[in-house]
């Protein structure tokens, strides 16, 4: 079945330090990737999308582009902020709306 | 404002009492979905509807039942509660894709979570 797997964290980091939490997926045919964004005490939002291979999707200083020869969807951002702690959540879907979730990152960045 | 709305957002309750989350949006969405979040992984999904009166199970449905009365509201029901099932649990929405031949789905708007605590 349809999998994602993101790297274990926390992840911690010094403010304006540049970020990659890695995301690989398994999945049977071609599936639109996500990046969700939890902070502290709310629900998911979207981050960014992609619907197809070499699509680049961007938000907020975030990036992450689709790679069907690696499987992967590792989102980065040049300079991150004390803002930007929470947990991250790569996911996919391939067929109508079902959504399949990796484990989730927590980022921490101090000041 | 364009939301989901999920109530109780904290619940505190015994083995074997009978209790209902409610989900309701404003969206006109006619996908609606439960997951619950439990730490290492990740969000699971419990049950979805694609619309009125249409719902399916998802990866961890059992000890759990919904209803699909009216497009703004998917209840969660948990008729025996029982500490397995202490989570956070979210209620989600988005507009319908179908998915003969479509891939991914449209954006998926979620509630900002009910924590669940079953003694």
């Amino acid at each position: 079945g349809n999998s994602v797997t993101q790297m274990e964290g926390p992840v911690t980091l010094s403010e304006e330090a540049f970020l990659t939490i890695n995301c690989t997926y398994t999945a049977t045919g071609y599936p639109s990737l996500f990046w969700y964004v939890q902070y502290p005490g709310e629900g998911l939002q979207l981050l960014l999308k992609a619907t197809k291979a070499d699509d680049k999707g961007s938000n907020k200083g975030f990036e992450a582009t689709y790679r069907k020869e690696t499987t992967s969807f590792h989102l980065e951002k040049g300079s991150v902020q004390v803002s930007d702690s929470a947990v991250y959540f790569c996911a996919l879907s391939e067929y109508g709306n079902k959504l399949v979730f990796g484990a989730g990152t927590i980022l921490r960045v101090k000041s | 404002e364009a939301q989901v709305t999920q109530n109780p957002r904290y619940l505190i309750t015994v083995t074997g009492k009978k209790l209902t989350v409610t989900c309701s949006q404003n969206m006109n969405h006619e996908y609606m979905s439960w997951y619950r979040q439990d730490p290492g992984l990740g969000l699971r999904q419990i049950y979805y509807s694609m619309n009125v009166e249409v719902t399916d199970k998802g990866d961890v449905p059992e000890g759990y039942k919904v209803s699909r009365k009216e497009k703004r509201n998917f209840p969660l029901i948990l008729e025996s509660p029982s500490p397995n099932q202490t989570s956070l649990y979210f209620c989600a929405s988005s507009f319908g894709i179908t998915s003969g031949g479509a891939r991914g789905t449209d954006t998926q708007y979620f509630g900002p979570g009910t924590r669940l605590t079953v003694l």
